[in-house]
């Protein structure tokens, strides 16, 4: 089955830096790649999302980078806010009527002041 | 209504308690997931229903009984749990090919479970 890597598991910034996770996947068949952001006891949150048919996509502050051939993806936000901090995690879905993901071990990011 | 629902919130049972989770949908997504997240881990899928036939079982014990009585609800229903079953069960839901956007995935709040 697909297994996703993520890295690095914490990460530290200071406000108004840029954050970049990095996460690899090992099944080829996958094409759907999307970014959760979940807050302390809240639900993941879609984030932004990237098809294998692209290899770039950005929603202000926010974009992701896909490379099919390194099978990697990653997550790029700039002008870091305290409200960034939370735990991002990365996925990948193979197709099918319905999307099956797997998850990447996620990234804590810690914006300071 | 764009969001998915959960109930109960909260959640203690015995280890010879029967008890359901319930989700529910308006969104008109015809797949329909659960996943189960243990603390500081990232949420493992647990079952896939598919215009209400169950897709995909993850290998996940008979003591989680899913149910999918119509296109916008889910049931989770739990007997036997065992101390090690507690986490937050989150229930989630998109669109189904070929719709558009249909691998997007949204998440309801979860119900945090205990079981003692």
């Amino acid at each position: 089955g697909e297994n996703v890597e993520q890295h690095p598991s914490t990460l530290s910034v200071q406000e108004g830096d840029s954050a970049v996770i990095k996460c690899t996947y090992s099944d080829s068949a996958s094409n759907y790649f999307p970014w959760y952001k979940q807050e302390l006891g809240k639900r993941p949150q879609l984030i932004i999302d990237i098809r294998s048919n692209v290899g770039e996509k950005k929603d202000q502050r926010i974009a992701v980078t896909l490379n099919k051939t390194a099978k990697h993806f990653s997550l790029h936000i700039t002008e870091t806010q305290p409200e960034d901090s939370a735990v991002y995690f990365c996925a990948a879905s193979t197709t099918g009527t319905a999307s099956k993901l797997t998850f990447g071990t996620g990234t804590r990011l810690q914006v300071t002041l | 209504d764009t969001e998915v629902t959960q109930t109960p919130k909260h959640l203690v049972m015995g280890m010879t308690n029967k008890k359901s989770l319930k989700c529910e949908q308006h969104m008109g997504h015809r797949a329909m997931y659960w996943y189960k997240q243990k603390a500081k881990k990232p949420p493992e899928l647990m079952f896939v229903y598919s215009y209400e036939k169950l897709s995909i079982n993850e290998s996940v014990p008979s003591r989680f009984s899913p149910e999918c009585p119509n296109s916008s609800l889910l049931n989770l229903h739990l007997h036997a749990l065992q101390p090690e079953d507690s986490a937050l069960y989150l229930c989630a839901s998109s669109r189904t090919r070929p719709t558009g956007s249909w691998a997007e995935q949204y998440f309801g709040p979860g119900t945090r479970l205990t079981v003692t």
